[in-house]
């Protein structure tokens, strides 16, 4: 595709609920990256995956969320039992990743609305 | 540790003054720095990186390595400037971005 597509656009749950959220990155882009905005925060980092491995889910909050992504393509993100302090706008972006450039191009994002 | 830091959550210019948008880094290494940008209701977007020494939409950013800062400067600024603005690091090989809180640019008529 042209860019980064994520899906749904908006997703709102009940709390206690699972959610999956999609991301489709650029095609041969290896590197693949999870992010978190919240309302009036920067960009929190949650994981990164090179290919199908996450050499880094340092920034997930919780064991609540879990991320893979299959065919060094397809990531989703999912959150389990959510809760309120979730709702957040959840951007995935993607690179070519190594000596190629680490040039990241975002999606527009899903927002999750928690009540 | 890997640490970007934007010390302005809000810049507020009247059009046509110069900005200057603070980034300083802390990577022992020698990593890429980037701006991104994220206009209302869009996506987030990078402006520049280092290495490519250009100059986009007017906006400049000079990579000093001694004070290990990545400013970016606009001599003139727009009203569509007007926008959320995140400085990135990406240290070298393969890892994760690193992005700073982030500062919004307000430029009044």
């Amino acid at each position: 595709g042209a860019g980064v597509s994520q899906s749904p656009s908006n997703k709102v749950t009940e709390k206690g609920k699972d959610v999956e959220l999609r991301c489709d990155p650029i095609s041969g882009h290896t590197a693949l990256y999870w992010y978190r905005q919240s309302l009036g925060q920067g960009l929190e980092f949650l994981i990164y995956f090179q290919g199908n491995s996450a050499p880094d889910k340092s920034g997930l909050p919780s064991d609540r969320f879990s991320a893979e992504r299959t065919g060094g393509s397809v990531s989703t993100l999912t959150i389990q039992r959510t809760q309120q302090e979730d709702s957040a706008v959840y951007l995935c972006a993607s690179s070519l990743g190594g000596q190629s450039g680490t040039e990241a191009f975002f999606g527009q994002g899903t927002r999750l609305t928690v009540v | 540790a890997q640490r970007v830091t934007q010390p302005e959550k809000l810049l507020s210019v009247f059009k046509g003054a110069p900005v200057e948008l603070k980034c300083n880094y802390s990577y022992s290494g020698s990593p890429e720095l980037f701006w991104y940008v994220q206009y209302s209701r869009q996506r987030l977007q990078l402006l520049l990186r280092h290495i490519s020494r250009e100059s986009i939409k007017g906006f400049t950013a000079d990579l000093n390595k001694g004070e290990t800062s990545f400013h970016l400067k606009k001599p003139f600024a727009q009203e569509e400037d007007s926008a959320m603005y995140y400085c990135a690091l990406s240290p070298t090989g393969f890892q994760k971005l690193v992005f700073g809180t982030g500062t919004r640019l307000l430029v009044s008529p």
